[in-house]
């Protein structure tokens, strides 16, 4: 069975201030795509990345990086100079690639930033 | 390109009623997911369309909830009768596969509160 864990529930930070967001997960297949996915106050989730399991180069785009770590199950984000339109909840999200597509989503709990001018 | 819509995005009914959600995927999408965030909980799959076929409904409930998608365009959920548990917010997703590659596309939810 998949699991996803987030421990974090809420981060506040100044605005400026680094953040990095956790995400732990369990699975028992080799293939497999992690994914975040932000929840602004409009309440839609936003795509932001999907990674495979293959694939375990660091990316950043723009002021936002993820670092995925296979040794550790984990698939951090990080946002670098935070900002106010920041704040939102913040999704890690696992899915078994049994098929090319049609794969289910299993979700963390998801983390709460607030970011404070 | 319009994105995945939902409808209505607030729901307030009393138990026992009935309630219809409605799911708009992204043209062209042959994948439909239903997915819901009860209170405190993890968001979790309900079911998932491939055009006008169910392809897993794994994730459904009990036999309140019954999905459609007529056609293979836009979908429904309905929930009959409600109970107080089933209140929540019920996202759907869509999604085409590419370069054997897939992301699913969210829309803004509908927020179900049963009385």
């Amino acid at each position: 069975a998949q699991k996803v864990t987030q421990a974090q529930t809420e981060i506040s930070v100044v605005e400026k201030e680094d953040v990095t967001l956790d995400c732990v997960y369990e699975t028992r297949d080799t293939t497999y795509y992690l994914f975040w996915y932000k929840q602004p106050p409009s309440g839609e989730l936003v795509f932001l990345i999907r990674r495979n399991s293959f694939d375990e180069q660091n990316e950043i785009s723009g002021r936002y990086s993820w670092n995925f770590q296979k040794s550790t199950s984990s698939f951090n984000f990080t946002i670098t100079a935070s900002q106010v339109v920041d704040s939102a909840v913040y999704f890690c999200a696992l899915s078994e690639r049994v098929k090319a597509a049609g794969n289910k989503l299993t979700f963390g709990g998801g983390t709460r930033v607030l970011v404070k001018p | 390109e319009a994105g995945v819509t939902q409808f209505p995005s607030h729901s307030v009914i009393e138990k026992g009623q009935t309630v219809t959600l409605r799911c708009d995927p992204i043209s062209g999408h042959d994948n439909l997911y239903w997915y819901r965030r009860v209170m405190g909980k993890e968001i979790k799959f309900l079911l998932h369309f491939v055009k006008e076929s169910k392809q897993d409904e794994s994730g459904m409930p009990n036999n309140r909830f019954l999905a459609e998608r007529t056609g293979g365009t836009y979908s429904t959920l309905k929930v009959q009768p409600a109970e107080l548990e089933d209140s929540g917010v019920y996202f759907c997703a869509s999604s085409q596969e590419l370069a054997n590659q897939e992301t699913q596309y969210f829309g803004p939810g509908t927020r179900l509160l049963v009385l």
